[in-house]
């Protein structure tokens, strides 16, 4: 069975900083995403980024990227320049390539970026 | 991008009352959606797979009879929570979507049973 660990259940940064979210899981799949979510207090969830497990280029969207160690099975989101609006629950989550659809999450690690 | 309509966003009901939410995918169809729960603080909670047309798979420890899911189209997943108790009080949120372009999510219902 699949497991995804976030072993950060809280952080804080000062606004503008970088701050590393980290996130590591188990499978004994070779071929699989990973993604990062995003649940600011409104509670809606939305997707941060995704990582294919076949390509080896870590995937970046704007000031968010990602670490993707797939020997080491780790899978952390570093955010660069962080704004308040980053404040949020950080979820990863880890979904089988065939036909299992379903999302595996990690317990969540709460981002408070300080003005 | 993908767009998921959940609503009610809050309902407070009557212990005993059954209680439906809606699941829309506006721009797209869903042949799968996925329902959870969430508590405060927590991680989401998968309860049940919503498949199009057929009878939707239910996780270890949910009940089938209480959480009665229905997808009846490409575009609308329904979860009723049937005879309320303040224990079923929580967060719901439905999703859809392209598993490798990543799940779209309804905004969430807050059911509170009175």
């Amino acid at each position: 069975a699949q497991t995804v660990t976030q072993s950060q259940p809280e952080m804080s940064v000062q606004e503008a900083e970088t701050v590393t979210l980290s996130c590591t899981y188990d499978t004994s799949e070779n071929n699989y995403y990973l993604f990062w979510y995003k649940q600011p207090p409104s509670r809606q969830m939305i997707l941060v980024i995704r990582q294919e497990a076949y390509k080896q280029q870590n995937a970046t969207e704007n000031r968010f990227s990602v670490n993707f160690q797939k020997a080491a099975k780790s899978f952390s989101l570093k955010i660069s320049d962080s704004q308040l609006g980053d404040t949020a629950m950080y979820f990863c989550a880890f979904m089988k390539f065939f036909r299992n659809y379903q999302l595996i999450w990690g317990a969540g690690t709460k981002l408070i970026i300080k003005p | 991008g993908a767009v998921v309509s959940q609503h009610p966003s809050r309902v407070i009901c009557k212990s005993g009352t059954s209680v439906k939410i809606e699941c829309r995918s506006l721009d797209f169809q869903a042949t799968t959606m996925f329902w959870y729960r969430q508590f405060p603080k927590k991680s989401l909670m998968l309860m049940a797979t919503s498949n199009e047309g057929s009878k939707a798979t239910y996780e270890q420890g949910v009940e089938k009879d209480k959480f009665l899911i229905n997808h009846a189209s490409l575009t609308l997943s329904t979860l009723t929570v049937t005879s309320a108790h303040p224990e079923d009080s929580s967060f719901y949120i439905c999703s859809a979507g392209d598993r490798g372009s990543g799940y779209t999510f309804g905004s969430g219902t807050r059911l509170t049973v009175v």
